[in-house]
C-alpha cells in the first residue's frame, strides 16, 4: 500500500542513548515532516524537508537532527536522548497546500 | 506565528445526534489552508475535511460539514447523525507553508 512508513513503532531509551528514526514515502512527495505528540499539546513540529537536499528547523527543534538522504526517506536521530523526549513521533508527507498523509507513529520512552 | 486553538477539552454526543468542534486560528495571512484530522485509539491520523480560505463555500465530506468564517477566523466541524466510530480526537490545523495543529478535542458518542 501507498503511504508512509515509520519504524520502529516502540522504543525505549535509556537516557543518554541514541537513536535514528527512519520515515520512508513512496508517493513522490517532495515536502516531508517530523511532529511530535504529547497530552494535551496536539502535534508539534520538530523539522521538515521542503525538498530533497533541505531541511528546516520548526517550533520544538532542540536535541534532535534530521537528514533528507533523497526524495523518500527523512529520518530523525535523537544524539543524547532525554526523558523530556519521551513522546509519539509522527512523520509525515505532502505535495504542496494538501493534507499531510501520516505514518503510524513511534512511541518513545526515555527512562 | 501561527496560532490554532481547540478550547473543547472533550465533547460528549448521544448517538444519531449532532455534534459541533470549535477551532479558532490566528493569523496575518490571506490564503491558507485549513483541515479536521481524526486520531482514533489506534493512533493512526485520518484526514476528515479540508478548507482553501479562498473558497467562500464550507467543505462537506459527507456527515462531515464545517462552518468557516474567514473574518472571525473560525473553523468549526459539525458531525451529523453521530456514529460510534466517531469517538477519536479530533485535531484542527492550519497550513500556509507546514501544517500547525490545535490542542485536539476528545469526542465520546454514546449508544
Amino acid at each position: 500500500n501507498a503511504g508512509v512508513t515509520q519504524t520502529p513503532k516502540f522504543q525505549v531509551l535509556k537516557t543518554g542513548q541514541s537513536m535514528t528514526l527512519q520515515c520512508a514515502q513512496d508517493m513522490n512527495h517532495n515536502s516531508m515532516y517530523w511532529y511530535r505528540q504529547d497530552p494535551g499539546m496536539g502535534l508539534r513540529l520538530i523539522y521538515y524537508s521542503a525538498s530533497e537536499g533541505t531541511t528546516d528547523k520548526g517550533e520544538v527543534p532542540n536535541g534532535y537532527n534530521v537528514s533528507r538522504l533523497n526524495k523518500r526517506e527523512f529520518s530523525l536521530r535523537l544524539e543524547s536522548a532525554a526523558p523530556s523526549q519521551t513522546s509519539v513521533y509522527f512523520c509525515a508527507s505532502s505535495p504542496v497546500h494538501y493534507g499531510y498523509t501520516f505514518g503510524s507513529g513511534t512511541r518513545l520512552t526515555v527512562v | 506565528a501561527q496560532t490554532v486553538t481547540q478550547s473543547q477539552p472533550e465533547m460528549s454526543v448521544q448517538e444519531a445526534e449532532t455534534v459541533t468542534l470549535s477551532c479558532t486560528y490566528d493569523t496575518s495571512e490571506s490564503d491558507y489552508y485549513l483541515f479536521w484530522y481524526k486520531q482514533p485509539p489506534s493512533r493512526q491520523m485520518i484526514l476528515v475535511i479540508r478548507q482553501e480560505a479562498y473558497k467562500q463555500q464550507n467543505a462537506t465530506e459527507n456527515r462531515f460539514s464545517v462552518n468557516f468564517q474567514k473574518a472571525a477566523k473560525s473553523f468549526s466541524l459539525k458531525i451529523s447523525d453521530s456514529q460510534l466510530g466517531d469517538a477519536a480526537m479530533y485535531f484542527c490545523a492550519y497550513r500556509r507553508f507546514d501544517m500547525r495543529f490545535g490542542a485536539g478535542t476528545r469526542l465520546t458518542v454514546k449508544p
